[in-house]
């Protein structure tokens, strides 16, 4: 049972927007500890898609963007492609345990 | 560009040790503002982290409470290496194991391993 919840499936057509919440608490999101967003495509490692909450590292697209807000986050991703269509994760810090937490994943499908 | 290439077996016996190691390129070990880490997915347990080590003037270790005190991840400063020994293993540990580096500017995971499934079962 992960800390942070994540919805575990969304879709959308191509071309639309979507977005994937992460919602914790008071001891990892809502304590002013960073989100960050991972992407996994099948049979490959995680790879990081934004950090610290909305910034993305280089080679990213600007579709993607991230939100955070009390005690939680929000990916969007506009434009959908279907190289899009892969598993989402959200982490962060959860001082109640001293350990990095990630949420349980949500799995894009680009219909 | 920095990389992270993994190496051990992918089959453990139960109750006998689990040890993989990380190889570094394109960074150090010894730097002074990356953490080095150990990550496994399962599908029972999802992504969960496990323990790092990190060099500031001094090295340190940290490790998640779940695993705490079957965990040992030690840096090898000749070689650029990090390494995973997890004691004691159940099937309950079978899963894909990550070493990943914790960026200063990202404070994320911003470098992962290839991944290295390891499977626990007599």
């Amino acid at each position: 049972q992960s800390v942070l919840t994540q919805p575990p499936s969304v879709s959308g057509a191509p071309g639309q927007r979507v977005t994937i919440s992460c919602t914790g608490g008071s001891s990892d999101i809502g304590a002013g500890y960073d989100v960050h967003w991972y992407q996994q495509l099948p049979g490959t490692a995680p790879e990081l898609l934004i950090y610290r909450n909305n910034n993305r590292p280089s080679g990213v697209p600007d579709r993607f963007s991230g939100s955070k807000s009390a005690t939680s986050a929000s990916l969007a991703i506009t434009g959908l492609q279907a190289e899009d269509e892969a598993y989402y994760y959200c982490q962060s810090y959860d001082s109640s345990v001293t350990t990095w937490v990630f949420g349980g994943g949500t799995k894009l499908t680009v219909l | 560009q920095v990389q992270l290439q993994q190496s051990g077996p992918g089959l453990v016996k139960p109750s006998q040790t689990l040890s993989l190691t990380c190889t570094i390129s394109g960074d150090s070990v010894s730097s002074n503002s990356a953490a080095w880490n150990w990550i496994r997915q399962s599908p029972s347990r999802g992504l969960e982290w496990l323990g790092r080590t990190y060099y500031r003037s001094k090295w340190y270790n940290d490790y998640a409470v779940s695993v705490k005190s079957r965990i040992t991840i030690k840096p090898d400063t000749s070689k650029n290496q990090f390494s995973l020994q997890l004691n004691s293993v159940t099937p309950e540990d079978t899963a894909v194991y990550y070493c990943t580096k914790r960026g200063p500017v990202t404070e994320a995971y911003d470098i992962w391993g290839q991944g290295t499934m390891v499977t626990v079962s007599s």
